[in-house]
């Protein structure tokens, strides 16, 4: 079965652009969490998406979005781009979303906004 | 804000001792579960503790999980080179919030 795919993998642009980043969970699963890591914040949850519906949402501003596709692909977008939206961004897989359950992480997509 | 948060935040051992990380967290919880990351790389899942637990083995891990305390700890006996790595603890928000959150982490370095 193959692993939780994340495209790309390293990501630069420049401030006031957007970027959006993709997420292929592994298959079967039905629920992709997206994480934010910075060295000083450490993984920040964003939202988490089940069967097309956010189910959970981070403290983010609002230019942070995203959606599910039917296969259960997932994109985040980021609009605006902020240099402080330099990160990791890690998604994560499961069957279901709940707690009680492990996650899949993919290699995450490093985002440098100059 | 993090609901857990890990001690020590960087720990250095020969290979071949034990190392314990902690984990302390704020709010009462369903489960813990522990994960690793290899630099820049995505989180591994190791274990999974539930509430009603209070140790659990996997190979040369142990951990344990005092709800009174609100603190895990994580022990990996027997160190390698290859246990490099950041860990961290996930929670839950306990019933009905199935959003995980993840600690600070801890970096652990085997010296060989």
């Amino acid at each position: 079965k193959a692993g939780v795919t994340q495209t790309p993998r390293y990501l630069i642009k420049t401030r006031g652009q957007q970027v959006t980043l993709s997420c292929s969970p592994i298959s079967g699963h039905r629920s992709v969490s997206w994480y934010q890591q910075t060295p000083g914040q450490g993984l920040q949850f964003l939202f988490e998406y089940f069967s097309e519906t956010q189910r959970n949402k981070g403290n983010f501003p609002g230019r942070f979005s995203g959606r599910q596709f039917s296969n259960s692909r997932s994109e985040m977008n980021v609009s605006t781009l902020e240099l402080g939206d330099s990160a990791l961004y890690l998604c994560a897989s499961s069957l279901f979303g709940t707690a009680n359950e492990k996650l899949f992480f993919g290699s995450g997509t490093q985002l440098s906004v100059l | 804000s993090q609901q857990g948060e890990e001690d020590p935040q960087a720990l250095s051992i020969q290979e071949g001792e034990n190392a314990t990380m902690n984990c302390s967290y704020k709010t009462s919880i369903n489960n813990l579960q522990w994960y690793r990351q290899n630099s820049g790389r995505g989180l591994v899942h190791l274990i999974l503790i539930r509430s009603n637990e209070r140790e659990k083995h996997s190979g040369r891990l142990r951990v344990t999980l005092d709800t009174s305390k609100k603190s895990s700890s994580l022990l990996i006996t027997a160190s390698r080179a290859a246990d490099t790595a950041s860990y961290f603890c996930a929670t839950d928000a306990g019933f009905g919030n199935e959003k995980l959150t993840f600690g600070t982490g801890t970096r652990l370095t085997i010296i060989p």
